[in-house]
């Protein structure tokens, strides 16, 4: 299975900031998703991470909200732009194994938007 | 719309009992199903996948599908007050599609 972190574990933000979480994998992966996940909901897909290219988003879901940068096959970015107390969530990196055809997830950032 | 649907709980059994989830989908292209154990403040993690109709078996878990039906299920036999915790059905054809979850209280 693969192995991945996310920096920051958790943050408290301003509104109209801007925050930038990372997500490392330890392996080459096919894909990379991003999720949000509000207390006691199920998880919402943001996007998938596109490696060399733009991100595809969800409905609901814009580029100029929620920016997100895939560099390489093992490491992606999404920001969260002018933050309200509405972005207050948990933010979920996942990766794709082709391989082993599963989904698996990163600890998760907890974002607070006062 | 294509969804997935789970009952969300509480599912109350008591420790040593078999705990059954299940859950339906909408989308007759979906080729695998996941089963996800999320403990409260951390993220999901993958329990069992399973591609094709019956049963799979790891441990003290079993997977069942039946793609005629579109209903899967999950068993935990000797059930744990460790195994409490909110259970995520995920359906996959083109993409990931999860459900709402359900929550599995163990009584000790």
């Amino acid at each position: 299975s693969a192995v991945i972190s996310q920096k920051p574990s958790r943050d408290i933000c301003q509104r109209g900031t801007s925050l930038t979480i990372q997500c490392q994998v330890d392996s080459q992966v096919t894909m990379m998703f991003w999720y949000r996940q509000q207390p006691g909901q199920s998880l919402t897909l943001i996007a998938t991470a596109n490696q060399g290219s733009e991100a595809t988003y969800e409905s609901g879901f814009v580029i100029d909200k929620f920016p997100i940068s895939r560099p390489n096959l093992t490491f992606s970015t999404l920001t969260v732009s002018n933050m309200s107390p509405e972005d207050s969530s948990i933010y979920l990196c996942s990766a794709y194994s082709g391989v082993q055809e599963t989904q698996y997830f990163g600890p998760g950032t907890r974002l607070l938007v006062l | 719309q294509k969804e997935v649907e789970q009952n969300s709980g509480p599912l109350s059994v008591p420790e040593g009992a078999i705990a059954s989830l299940n859950c339906t989908y909408s989308d007759r292209g979906s080729q695998s199903f996941f089963w996800y154990r999320q403990y409260s403040g951390k993220s999901p993690e993958l329990i069992m996948f399973i591609y094709s109709n019956g049963d799979k078996e790891d441990g003290r878990f079993t997977a069942q599908l039946n793609k005629a039906s579109q209903y899967v299920s999950l068993l935990i036999r000797d059930s744990q007050p460790s195994d409490s915790a909110t259970y995520l059905c995920a359906s996959r054809a083109y993409k990931y599609i999860f459900g709402t979850g359900t929550r599995l209280k163990v009584l000790a």
